[in-house]
């Protein structure tokens, strides 16, 4: 059964810094794994997706990396804004078309 | 283009009650998923379709709840006999594809059975 991990839990950090959020999975058979950033009660918003037999994505100041075969992706943010604060959820889907199984989210909260 | 659009976006009922949620996908996208999250967890998944067929419900907790797509286009979740467990964020997304499986999620119900 694929599991989904992020670490950390939680993260704080000040205005400017570079940082890093980690993703595992334990069945490195998967189709394709998204990066989400989700709003206090509100929906998720699909940041990047990344191909089974890609490396990496890249969005503005976001960049996700996959090596699969470790069963491992990060989501790297460059020169944190306060507004970056969120909760940011990983997940992977094993097939095409089929459910996405997610990770608990990481937390974010940068200060000004 | 509309998004996902999920109705109510709010829902407080008392225990025993029968709910629906309603999910209307982005026009034209072939599938569609229902998923919940409790607070603090991510999503996890309970059912989807393609076109009007529901190909996996697996996730669907027991037979209290269940979903329809009848012409393929919104969907119903359904929930008889709420319990206070079954308090939580349900969120509907839908792709509009079946292999490229870019997921587009709603803002979500939030559903608190008192």
């Amino acid at each position: 059964k694929q599991e989904v991990t992020q670490i950390p839990a939680a993260l704080s950090v000040p205005e400017g810094e570079n940082l890093v959020l980690n993703c595992s999975f334990t069945d490195s058979a998967i189709y394709n794994l998204q990066w989400f950033r989700q709003d206090p009660g509100k929906g998720l918003t699909s940041l990047l997706l990344i191909q089974s037999s890609q490396r990496e994505q890249t969005s503005g100041r976001l960049n996700a990396s996959l090596d699969k075969s470790s069963g491992r992706s990060t989501l790297y943010i460059a020169a944190s804004q306060p507004g970056d604060s969120a909760t940011y959820l990983c997940a992977v889907s094993n097939q095409a078309g089929t459910a996405l199984i997610f990770g608990k989210g990481t937390t974010l909260s940068v200060s000004s | 283009g509309a998004g996902v659009s999920q109705s109510p976006r709010y829902k407080v009922t008392k225990r025993g009650q029968d709910v629906a949620l309603r999910c209307d996908p982005i026009s034209g996208h072939v599938s569609l998923y229902w998923y919940r999250q409790a607070l603090g967890q991510g999503p996890e998944f309970l059912t989807y379709f393609n076109y009007e067929a529901q190909q996996d419900k697996s996730g669907l907790p027991n037979d209290r709840f269940s979903a329809e797509r009848p012409k393929g286009s919104f969907s119903t979740l359904e929930i008889q006999r709420t319990e206070q467990g079954d308090s939580a964020m349900y969120l509907c997304a839908s792709s509009r594809t079946l292999n490229v499986n870019i997921q587009y999620f709603g803002a979500g119900t939030r559903l608190s059975v008192l």
